[in-house]
């Protein structure tokens, strides 16, 4: 069965404390796999997207890196404003539909 | 501010009433989509359109109607709704529909739908 699990499922950090994100999925045929950021009543916000293991994307203090089994988004000196839901999402699968993780809620103090 | 716009923001309507939710995109985008989110839950799909053509119905019940007037527009129109299908109602699009091509889809910001 296609699957996507993301973990922790919730993450709290100091500000500056640096820390990764776990996105695990199981889905035939992977065509690619997206990083999105949902902050309270809003739409999810796309972030990236890698397409083959060994790739890596980076935009500002987020990096997203990608294996045959898992991605990481990590997030080097957070700050509160990188407080958000943070959901993968993967597209493949017998369907060829996007699923989507249940996401990681980073809450980052000062 | 997000490329695709939903309106209204907010609705609360009973369960005998028929309103719709309206989304615009103008990106050139040829894929659009009609997600349900609940509180604390990821995206559900619920429609896509791909080249104004209904391709995907998982399922949703009939009290939702899905439209595309034109490849900019989507709306749902809402007839009979329960109180179990308040939720965060999102419309997103793509360049293209994700069996051609998995480009990410890009999301409006919603419709915050309660039924009393």
């Amino acid at each position: 069965e296609d699957q996507v699990t993301q973990s922790p499922e919730a993450l709290r950090l100091q500000e500056g404390e640096s820390s990764s994100l776990n996105c695990s999925y199981t889905v035939s045929g992977l065509r690619g796999l997206f990083w999105y950021r949902q902050d309270p009543g809003k739409g999810p916000e796309f972030l990236f997207t890698l397409y083959s293991a060994g790739e890596e994307k980076e935009k500002e203090r987020l990096k997203a890196t990608l294996t045959k089994k898992e991605s990481f988004l990590h997030i080097t000196a957070p700050k509160p404003e990188d407080s958000a839901t943070y959901l993968c999402a993967v597209h493949g699968g017998s369907q060829g539909n996007l699923i989507f993780g249940k996401g990681t809620k980073l809450s980052v103090k000062p | 501010d997000t490329e695709v716009t939903q309106t209204p923001k907010h609705l609360v309507m009973g369960m005998t009433n028929k309103k719709s939710l309206k989304c615009e995109q103008h990106m050139g985008h040829r894929a659009m989509y009609w997600y349900k989110q609940k509180a604390k839950k990821p995206p559900e799909l619920m429609f896509v359109y791909s080249y104004e053509k209904l391709s995907i119905n998982e399922s949703v019940p009939s009290r939702f109607s899905p439209e595309c007037p034109n490849s900019s527009l989507l709306n749902l129109h809402l007839h009979a709704l329960q109180p179990e299908d308040s939720a965060l109602y999102l419309c997103a699009s793509s360049q293209r529909p994700g069996q051609q091509d998995p480009s990410p889809l890009h999301f409006g910001n919603g419709t915050r739908l309660t039924v009393t």
